[in-house]
């Protein structure tokens, strides 16, 4: 079942600005994960951020997790070009021990030079 | 340098001819997955191992197998493949729960 649903689909800003996408989820978690995909390419690892944080960074990159309302954003602050791509949070189940994460359907950032 | 890789990249077939696509990873990690990637349906899991000769079926398991002999290999395969396992999947590897899931590049299939 698809737990994760982010929003929005797609996005397009220029470059430099600051771009925000936002996940929602239904079940109790362990940890949130936010991936890239650059198109056709694998999955890449950008963030994870665990049940107990509210917020993490790296680099560019700020992940906010409020698990009261079950939602989390990733914030891409001074964009590039080179950020064109989608991207995809991922929750564990809390009471799973498979390793399976569970997919949002993703956002489109399209980064205009 | 640590990776999951796939063999092949890119693969037509026809339906009923029987497929292997191969996962390899060099990290050791215990848990291994396959996902297909399908427009509108995103990710979806379709086998896991937790470690060697453990498997299990994950949300779209039906037409698919895997086995798990050594803990580097995953492979996945395709008795008898149809044109509604035409996908892009992915092998996936992580060391333990809750950690990150390192990606194979990918497999694009298509069964005519």
């Amino acid at each position: 079942s698809q737990q994760g649903e982010e929003d929005p689909q797609a996005l397009s800003i220029q470059e430099g600005e600051n771009a925000t996408m936002n996940c929602s989820y239904k079940t109790s978690i362990n940890n949130l994960q936010w991936y890239r995909q650059n198109s056709g390419r694998g999955l890449v690892h950008l963030i994870l951020i665990r049940s107990n944080e509210r917020e993490k960074h790296s680099g560019r990159l700020r992940v906010t997790l409020d698990t009261s309302k079950k939602s989390s954003s990733l914030l891409i602050t001074a964009s590039r070009a080179a950020d064109t791509a989608s991207y995809f949070c991922a929750t564990d189940a809390s009471l799973s021990n498979t390793g399976k994460l569970i997919f949002g359907q993703g956002t489109t950032l399209q980064v205009k030079p | 340098e640590a990776q999951v890789t796939q063999n092949p990249r890119y693969l037509i077939t026809v339906t009923g001819k029987k497929l292997t696509v191969t996962c390899s990873q060099n990290m050791n990690h215990e848990y291994m997955s396959w996902y297909r990637q399908d427009p509108g349906l995103g990710l979806r899991q379709i086998y896991y191992s937790m470690n060697v000769e453990v498997t299990d079926k994950g949300d779209v398991p039906e037409g698919y197998k895997v086995s798990r002999k050594e803990k580097r290999n995953f492979p996945l395969i395709l008795e008898s493949p149809s044109p509604n396992q035409t996908s892009l999947y992915f092998c996936a590897s992580s060391d333990r729960l809750n950690t990150e899931a390192f990606f194979g590049q990918g497999t694009r299939l298509t069964v005519v």
